[in-house]
């Protein structure tokens, strides 16, 4: 099993609908990441979580909520879908302890239309 | 404010070939720094990184990249390229281990050549 998993791989949605992308790890770290990566912009922090009663938002977090239902689950919502949030999500994970550096999900990519 | 410039958009290189990708950061204390792969509808995996000590860090997949300081650059090198290693590449700064995040670079896509 790969130690961050993101589900689903690909959604095509309407505008107006909401949409739940699912994000799990069995890496044991507390911190977890939401990103998107569009074309030309690399990736850009929409949430972030350091443990399950903490959550914070990230740079472009308008029109994103966030739910940390354990320190393995981290779930990022779109409560209504507009097309400009098409775009590749990836969820991330980390430990400070072990060095840092991200461990990332295989992406969501996600289709507005 | 923390930044990351990679300032070549798309590389090609022939296979064999060495190879140098560009990375500068804007920070004003010593910076967290790491360079990132990403293989077609891949995740980003961990090439290497730099903390503290040695400037020229090794990596997986036979990367090394060398921090300059006085230069504010983290430049991804490979002597020989492969043609597995046409993908993109990301580098990315944090102000410390302890902080709310990286910022990454938009990223060079690499191409390799027979």
């Amino acid at each position: 099993d790969a130690d961050v998993t993101q589900t689903p791989r690909n959604r095509i949605t309407k505008t107006g609908k909401r949409i739940m992308l699912e994000c799990s790890q069995t890496k044991g770290h507390d911190r977890m990441y939401w990103y998107r990566q569009d074309p030309g912009l690399g990736l850009r922090l929409i949430y972030y979580s350091f443990d399950v009663k903490d959550i914070n938002k990230g740079e472009i977090s308008d029109g994103y909520s966030v739910s940390r239902q354990a320190q393995a689950k981290f779930s990022l919502s779109l409560e209504s879908a507009i097309p400009n949030q098409t775009a590749l999500y990836f969820c991330a994970t980390s430990d400070p302890g072990t060095g840092g550096g991200y461990t990332f999900g295989s992406g969501t990519r996600l289709t507005v239309v | 404010a923390q930044s990351v410039t990679q300032p070549d958009i798309h590389i090609t290189v022939s296979e064999g070939a060495s190879l140098e990708l560009r990375c500068n950061y804007s920070y004003g204390a010593t910076p967290y720094l790491f360079w990132y792969v990403q293989s077609p509808g891949q995740g980003l995996q961990l090439l290497l990184k730099y903390f503290s000590g040695d400037t020229l860090v090794q990596g997986i997949k036979g990367f090394e990249a060398e921090f300059k300081r006085s230069q504010s650059s983290f430049n991804l090198r490979k002597p020989s390229v492969h043609w597995s290693d046409a993908a993109e590449y990301f580098c990315a700064v944090g102000a410390s281990l302890s902080g709310n995040q990286f910022y990454f670079g938009t990223g060079t896509s690499l191409t390799v050549i027979p």
